[in-house]
């Protein structure tokens, strides 16, 4: 089993251009997280999936869209980037409360 | 506002040592308590669950919770310089029918040898 997967790994954006972010997990989990995670700023909710076909704010949500495509895929869509987004991206998963984290995409906006 | 408070560190200990790190949280309603470690440039991984009163043991680790003084800590025995990273404390968010939790800032754990 992969656990959680995300693409990209980096990615380097112009101010202005969009992007999606891609995650996937394999554990059969109910809902499904995106965060970011800026220094000191710890973990932060920008979305999250309690269950295919719903999705909620989290803390941080302006400037993101999200898309549950399906249980196991849930992506994240910047419309038009800002040096404000630069951050590490995680998505999680989980079926109760234990969540389980993918590797990370580290996104620069410039 | 709930939240979930941590010593940002960084604790320094000896190797072999025993490092205790802590946490206390605000909402008096959460029931499911979590230990992540993330090492530099990687994701959290999760390390210690906790639901009850008491001390929960797994190998090295040692989880202790305290919900009357709203306290939960780790406790690493025999620490090795592989342990340094930095550790989250996570809370469930005891608000609606979600499974969100709420994350500490963590603690940055440097084990020397």
């Amino acid at each position: 089993n992969a656990g959680v997967t995300q693409t990209p790994k980096f990615q380097v954006l112009k101010t202005g251009q969009s992007m999606t972010l891609q995650c996937a997990q394999d554990m059969n989990h109910n809902s499904m997280y995106w965060y970011r995670q800026d220094p000191g700023m710890g973990l932060r909710l920008i979305y999250y999936s309690a269950s295919e076909g719903t999705t909620d704010k989290g803390e941080v949500p302006n400037g993101y869209n999200v898309s549950r495509l399906n249980k196991r895929e849930f992506s994240l869509r910047l419309e038009s980037a800002a040096p404000s987004q630069t951050s590490v991206y995680f998505c999680a998963s989980s079926e109760f409360y234990e969540q389980f984290f993918g590797p990370g995409t580290r996104l620069t906006v410039l | 506002q709930k939240e979930v408070e941590q010593n940002s560190g960084p604790l320094s200990v000896p190797e072999g040592a025993i490092a205790s790190l802590n946490c206390t949280y605000s909402d008096r309603g959460s029931q499911s308590f979590f230990w992540y470690r993330q090492y530099s440039g990687k994701s959290p991984e999760l390390i210690m669950s906790i639901y009850s009163n008491g001390d929960k043991e797994d190998g090295r680790f040692t989880a202790q919770l305290n919900k009357a003084s709203q306290y939960v800590s780790l406790l690493i025995r025999d620490s090795q310089p592989s342990d340094s990273a930095t550790y989250l404390c996570a809370v469930n968010s005891n608000a609606g029918n979600n499974r969100k939790l709420i994350w500490g800032l963590g603690t940055s754990l440097a084990v020397n040898p």
